[in-house]
């Protein structure tokens, strides 16, 4: 039972251009989310995140959405460059629960 | 440097010789925990730690022990590894626990593969 989805296994963008990567989740109880980032041979890092209670959040060129009543967060990143080309990992949680679930990840390529 | 530290970064065994993934970080955080990552599937947490001898388990424990005696280490043992347990290992720690929504610091992970 994936509790948190990433239908897209991959995204290619050209550089300059916005990337859009999507999310899904199923557990309403969720009430705060993350974006992890992964470079090969390296752990994820710590993108972004937004709680429940707010529907965006911005940091530099990277915004994360939320749509409760869709139950679909995305991550917006413009514009985008070489360097962002990874996996991104979206995640969600219960406060009082100690554990995130993560989605599958979605490979972004950024094309020069 | 802040970081989180594992060993071995690459290992190959058989079937059922008992091995230990070393997990160290210096940041003095409380929370501790061990994520598997797997093809379709993302990163599923094995188990995790609140605090020294606090220990649970999360979604994908069998087969796997770990043990918290110091504040900052954290070792996963398989007692027997079988070939379902090739797979690549994140340990990962963070000041607050999940439930605060503390973020979560990786290691930059242990490929396995179980022969």
């Amino acid at each position: 039972d994936q509790q948190v989805k990433q239908n897209s296994p991959s995204l290619s963008v050209q550089e300059g251009r916005i990337s859009i990567l999507n999310c899904d989740y199923t557990n309403s109880m969720f009430d705060y989310f993350l974006w992890y980032k992964k470079y090969p041979a390296e752990g994820p890092t710590f993108l972004i995140s937004i709680s429940s209670i707010k529907d965006k959040n911005e940091d530099g060129r990277f915004t994360v959405f939320l749509n409760k009543s869709a139950k679909h967060l995305s991550l917006h990143i413009v514009p985008s460059q070489p360097g962002d080309s990874a996996v991104y990992f979206c995640a969600a949680g219960v406060q009082g629960a100690q554990k995130l679930v993560f989605g599958q990840g979605t490979r972004l390529t950024i094309n020069p | 440097e802040a970081q989180v530290t594992q060993n071995p970064r690459y290992l190959i065994t058989v079937t059922g010789k008992k091995l230990t993934v070393t997990c160290s970080q210096n940041m003095n955080h409380e929370y501790m925990s061990w994520y598997r990552q797997d093809p379709g599937l993302g990163l599923r947490q094995i188990y995790y730690s609140m605090n020294v001898e606090v220990t649970d388990k999360g979604d994908v424990p069998e087969g796997y022990k770990v043990s918290r005696k110091e504040k900052r280490n954290f070792p996963l043992i398989l007692e027997s590894p079988s070939p379902n347990q090739t797979s690549l290992y994140f340990c990962a720690s963070s000041l607050m626990g999940q439930g605060a929504g503390g973020e979560l610091f990786f290691g930059e992970g242990s490929r396995l593969t179980v022969l």
